[in-house]
């Protein structure tokens, strides 16, 4: 079975350019999460999503959106992009369903985004 | 709010020895769980293992071990038999009980590890 698909793998943007990362979960999970990370630290929650509806949401600025389609795959949008959200952008998906803490998320390869 | 903190910025250990690597967490939530990821320079974030906060007994995985201990509220990972393939990022991270479908995970900075031949 194919794992989390992101795409792309590399994007470089310019400031004050908008940006769209794409993610596919793995077959059967409904749930989709995102997360930054910034090179040397861990990973910071974005957003989460579960049948199409916005379940969560980390301390990011309202120039970050997200949607999932009715395939469950999920859009990152960034607006008006700054130096600052250069990073990796992962994303992350789940079963979803119990109410159960002990099921992993599942990962992508991330997608890196160069602002310069 | 919860908190997942590494000390150890960054290891060297020999080949086919066992290594800890230390996390501890703060949190207000009765139920909780505790992960560990391991990040190769791909990028990809890939699971290890499992603690649930009323789990009696410590989790294992194969090579892979979690000394937890609640009144401490430490979570450290252990690997066993270390390999050159073990060389990596690895995050402790955290998951709340704070209502229905909460995937919010919360990382810690991460240790990195290297085996030495």
């Amino acid at each position: 079975d194919a794992g989390v698909t992101q795409s792309p793998t590399h994007l470089i943007k310019t400031r004050g350019q908008h940006v769209t990362l794409r993610c596919s979960p793995i077959s059967g999970h409904k749930s989709v999460s995102w997360y930054q990370q910034v090179l040397g630290q861990g990973p910071q929650f974005i957003f989460q999503y579960y049948e199409k509806e916005e379940r969560g949401r980390g301390n990011f600025p309202d120039r970050f959106s997200a949607r999932q389609f009715p395939n469950y795959s999920s859009e990152l949008n960034v607006n008006a992009l700054l130096l600052g959200d250069s990073a990796l952008y992962l994303c992350a998906s789940s079963p979803q369903g119990t109410e159960s803490y002990n099921s992993p998320l599942h990962f992508g390869n991330g997608t890196r985004l160069t602002v310069t | 709010a919860q908190k997942i903190t590494q000390t150890q910025p960054g290891m060297f250990v020999q080949e086919k020895e066992a290594v800890t690597l230390d996390c501890t967490y703060d949190t207000s939530d009765q139920s909780y769980g505790l992960f560990w990821y391991k990040q190769p320079s791909s990028g990809e974030m890939i699971f290890l293992i499992y603690q649930g906060s009323y789990d009696e007994q410590n989790a294992t995985e194969g090579r892979y071990s979690l000394n937890f201990q609640k009144a401490r509220k430490s979570a450290n990972l252990v690997i066993s038999a270390s390999q050159l393939g073990d060389s990596a990022m690895y995050f402790c991270a955290m998951r709340g009980g704070d209502g229905f479908g909460n995937e919010k995970l919360t990382f810690g900075t991460g240790t990195r590890l290297t085996i030495i031949p």
